[in-house]
């Protein structure tokens, strides 16, 4: 079955602190990887999108990796602030078109000062 | 920057009605997607489109429509609305290949 597992379900941390999320996936065939910003009340953000052959990507302080032997990506935010108080969504694409996305539950993160 | 418009931001609407969600985008994108998310089940599909006038059934279309009679345009109808349609509900469109832009949701509530 393809599923895509994130955890943990909610993070709580302090302002400036760094942490990371993870995302598990079964997902087969793959072709890319997402990680999306939820906002409370507002539509999902993208931050990065990999595909089989990169291990790493950045979007400011967001990392994101991606070892797709163990099927297996995080992503890391660096020196947290309030506003990165929100929900991450990890997303597998089973082909390239992006018409067949499997999305994870996400994890809540509180950010707090 | 990519603009995904949705027609309403919270709607409220009566068991029975039948209810239209408009999705608009900018950016001439093939691909269109209509889903909903709940407290513990993360998105959910429910249609897609991959051109005007195609479009392709998702997780769950069930007590669902879409048109797409311009690529532009995008619109999920609830033919008779039930409490169990009470959710968020998001547009999002996409070209071939690169990551899906999304609108800023509407809360649809049926009383």
């Amino acid at each position: 079955k393809n599923q895509v597992e994130q955890s943990p379900q909610s993070l709580i941390i302090l302002e400036g602190k760094n942490c990371t999320l993870q995302c598990n996936y079964t997902v087969s065939p793959f072709s890319n990887l997402r990680w999306y910003k939820q906002d409370t009340g507002r539509g999902p953000v993208s931050l990065t999108i990999m595909t089989f052959s990169e291990n790493t990507k950045s979007n400011g302080r967001y990392t994101a990796t991606l070892d797709a032997d163990t099927k297996q990506s995080s992503l890391h935010i660096t020196a947290s602030q309030l506003s990165d108080s929100a929900s991450y969504i990890c997303v597998v694409s089973r082909n390239q078109a992006g018409t067949a996305l499997i999305f994870g539950k996400g994890t809540t993160l509180s950010v707090s000062s | 920057d990519v603009k995904v418009t949705q027609s309403s931001r919270y709607l409220v609407k009566r068991t029975g009605e039948k209810v239209f969600l408009e999705c608009v985008q900018d950016m001439d994108h093939e691909n269109m997607f209509w889903y909903r998310q709940d407290p513990g089940l993360g998105l959910r599909l429910i249609y897609f489109s991959y051109d005007v006038k195609m479009k392709e059934k998702g997780d769950i279309p069930e007590g669902y429509s879409v048109s797409r009679e311009k690529k532009e345009r995008f619109s999920l109808i609830l033919e008779s609305a039930s409490t169990n349609q009470t959710s968020m509900y998001l547009c999002a469109s996409s070209l071939v290949g690169v990551e899906a832009f999304f609108g800023q949701g509407t809360r649809l509530t049926v009383v």
